[in-house]
């Protein structure tokens, strides 16, 4: 098993700018996640999804947007980059309340 | 609103010393603490999973409890080495399908 993989793992962007971060797991876990990390916040929650097909909104959830079209694959849509999301970028994954499992994140930076 | 405290912030010790990380949260209805690992510029890894039935999990080294009616958990480690040089996350679900982390403890052990 691959785990949890995420794509890519540094992008830079412009101010405006959309894209999207890649998450996908091969464990069939029904429970996906985003979170973002920043210097002294801890890891906050973006949205998340029970399956395919619901995703809801976690946290700090404007500007972004996410969809779950399969079990495996949850993107995360930044529609209009900016500076303030400049940040490190995680996709988790889990089974029921099993453990948690994260990918290795992709950093952000928005100019 | 949950919220969840680890103390403290950051932590240096000789190697060899037996430690103690904090955790608490103000609600104790959880389904769940779970204690991670971060190296520097990584991903998390998760170290142990406590069920909000459990009072304690074991692995190696380490040793986690729960005492959900004072909202407190705490991380042991015993026979520190450099190698558990690390940030210490926990994270708690109160079963809405969304994890609370705390901030973390930055433990730095030296040879």
């Amino acid at each position: 098993n691959a785990g949890v993989t995420q794509t890519p793992k540094f992008q830079v962007l412009k101010t405006g700018q959309s894209m999207t971060l890649q998450c996908a797991q091969d464990m069939n876990h029904e429970y996906m996640s985003w979170y973002r990390q920043d210097p002294g916040m801890g890891l906050r929650l973006i949205h998340y999804s029970v399956g395919a097909g619901i995703t809801d909104q976690g946290e700090v959830p404007n500007g972004y947007n996410v969809s779950r079209s399969t079990t495996e694959d949850f993107p995360l849509r930044l529609l209009s980059a900016a500076p303030s999301q400049t940040s490190v970028y995680f996709c988790a994954s889990r089974r029921g309340t099993d453990t948690q499992y994260f990918g290795p994140g992709t950093r952000l930076t928005v100019l | 609103k949950q919220e969840v405290t680890q103390i403290p912030a950051a932590l240096s010790v000789p190697e060899g010393e037996n430690l103690v990380l904090n955790c608490s949260f103000t609600d104790s209805a959880i389904y769940n603490l779970q204690w991670f690992r971060q190296d520097p510029g990584k991903g998390l890894t998760s170290l142990l999973l406590i069920q909000s039935s459990q009072r304690e999990q074991t692995s190696g080294r380490l040793n986690a409890s729960l005492d959900k009616s004072s909202g407190r958990s705490t991380l042991y480690i015993a026979a520190s080495q450099p190698g558990d040089s690390a940030t210490y996350l926990c994270a708690v679900d109160s079963g809405t399908y969304k994890y609370i982390f705390g901030t973390g403890t930055r433990l730095k052990v030296l040879a």
